[in-house]
């Protein structure tokens, strides 16, 4: 079965890096787009970008752009996303999301459990 | 960034029908399809929908969508207190060349 596990938890100071795992398993790791989403605290969902898992191709949402890489390890079928320049604004749950696409529809049809990246000082 | 806008909270009683609305525009809606999502609390986001009106096998058909022009629907039928949940819409959108989503309707089981 489709999985896509999450690296723990971290708690990071402002100006810091940080960098998420995400390990698949299940299909063929090269066949789907890995797109990284967060969610703040009571706020919507909010794409950041996605890596083309076969030739590691990316596009960023403006919003990350500068502070954000997204790559990938096809031996470890894992990908990762790290945001750079960390601000309290930062702290969310994020999420990778395998995209899917079926006769001209695509989706999201696979997310990591999530995982919290706390800023604080 | 565009977003797709979702009326806040929405509530029902169980067994009722319950209908939550998506709004986008030409570049998202408009020219693309919707997905639904189900997040419960604390959980990872669920796919429910695809395609408008698709649903992935394990989906009950109480959920179905429909899509016309640029807003999109979400309808639950037979509400059952298991639903209770945060529900999105998203979007691939055209001139940001990434998806949209939703701000989120909160559904409430009375």
């Amino acid at each position: 079965q489709v999985q896509l596990v999450q690296s723990g938890a971290e708690v990071k100071k402002p100006g810091a890096s940080v960098k998420v795992s995400c390990k698949a398993s299940g299909y063929t790791f090269t066949n789907n787009a890995m797109h990284w989403v967060r969610q703040a605290p009571g706020q919507r969902l909010e794409w950041m970008g996605w890596i083309n898992t076969g030739n590691g191709n990316t596009k960023y949402s403006q919003n990350f752009q500068g502070r954000v890489t997204i790559t990938r390890d096809t031996s470890a079928t894992t990908a990762y996303m790290e945001l750079n320049s960390l601000r309290s604004e930062d702290t969310a749950v994020y999420y990778c999301t395998r995209r899917s696409c079926s006769g001209g529809n695509c989706y999201f049809d696979y997310w990591g459990q999530g995982t919290l990246v706390t800023v604080s000082s | 960034q565009s977003v797709l806008t979702q009326p806040p909270p929405a509530s029902g009683t169980p067994g009722q029908r319950v209908t939550i609305s998506c709004s986008g525009s030409s570049s998202n809606i408009g020219s693309n399809t919707v997905s639904w999502y189900q997040q419960l609390p604390g959980t990872a986001p669920k796919l429910l929908i695809y395609g408008n009106n698709q649903r992935p096998s394990g989906v009950p058909d109480r959920f179905s969508g429909s899509k016309s022009g640029t807003s999109a629907s979400l309808a639950i039928s037979g509400l059952q207190s298991e639903d209770e949940a945060d529900y999105y819409c998203a979007a691939w959108d055209d001139s940001l060349n990434g998806p949209v989503f939703g701000g989120g309707t909160k559904l409430t089981v009375l």
